[in-house]
């Protein structure tokens, strides 16, 4: 089973500044099948990131993905008031098939 | 534009089943896999299963093999999923998700949920 472990669990951050989340998986993912997603209160998961690095459609481009191997992570280079929520990383390819990580709260400080 | 609309809320008492129905607009379910995902409170998106979408034949997480079941209705483009034997630790929000078709095994949409208790 591939455990994927987020950290920070909550970061607090100033609209302007940057994020960094962090998504660690217990054995190696392809690159191609890493995915962020995007979740607020009350709402379905947004697709943000896909494939380590690509942005979805509409995606702004403070949005930033890169990794490999076991090590993945999430940039937001300078937050906006909309950009603060949870973000999850996923995998797809071990087993159980697909696996989310346990999130990373950003929050507004 | 693609909708996935789930049905409501429902309480369950421990050992029951229950049935969550995602009917979809915008996208022919006979050409797109279709996933269930579910989100404890707190908790991070688990996957639960997937109906492929050519044979109907389907995928489950182990954790749920033997307690699920996932069908779809062509006629109401509707999909469903049923779990049985229902425990506390099955409440949670029950999702139904498009996976996108670009061989990319990412989910692009998603429904708006479906709470399931499962309380004495």
């Amino acid at each position: 089973e591939i455990v994927l472990t987020q950290s920070p669990g909550t970061l607090s951050l100033s609209p302007g500044e940057r994020a960094t989340l962090s998504c660690r998986a217990s054995q190696s993912v392809n690159s191609n099948f890493l995915a962020w997603y995007q979740q607020k209160p009350g709402q379905a998961p947004r697709l943000l990131i896909y494939g380590t690095s690509s942005r979805a459609t509409g995606i702004p481009d403070r949005f930033t993905g890169s990794g490999s191997g076991t090590d993945f992570t999430l940039t937001v280079s300078r937050l906006e008031p909309e950009d603060f929520a949870v973000y999850y990383c996923k995998q797809f390819g071990g087993s159980p098939l697909y696996s989310f990580g346990q999130g990373s709260n950003l929050e507004i400080k | 534009q693609v909708q996935l609309v789930q049905s409501g809320a429902e309480v369950k008492e421990p050992g029951a089943s229950v049935k969550v129905s995602c009917q979809a607009s915008g996208i022919t379910i006979t050409n797109n896999y279709m996933h269930w995902v579910r989100q404890a409170p707190g908790q991070g998106p688990e996957w639960m299963g997937v109906i492929h979408p050519t044979d109907t034949g389907t995928t489950s997480a182990q954790r749920f093999q033997g307690r699920l079941t996932m069908t779809r209705d062509t006629s109401t483009s509707t999909v469903y999923v049923e779990l049985s034997s229902l425990r506390s630790e099955d409440t949670a929000i029950y999702y139904c998700a498009r996976e996108r078709g670009h061989d990319d095994k990412v989910f692009d949409y998603w429904g708006q949920g479906t709470l399931v208790t499962v309380s004495s």
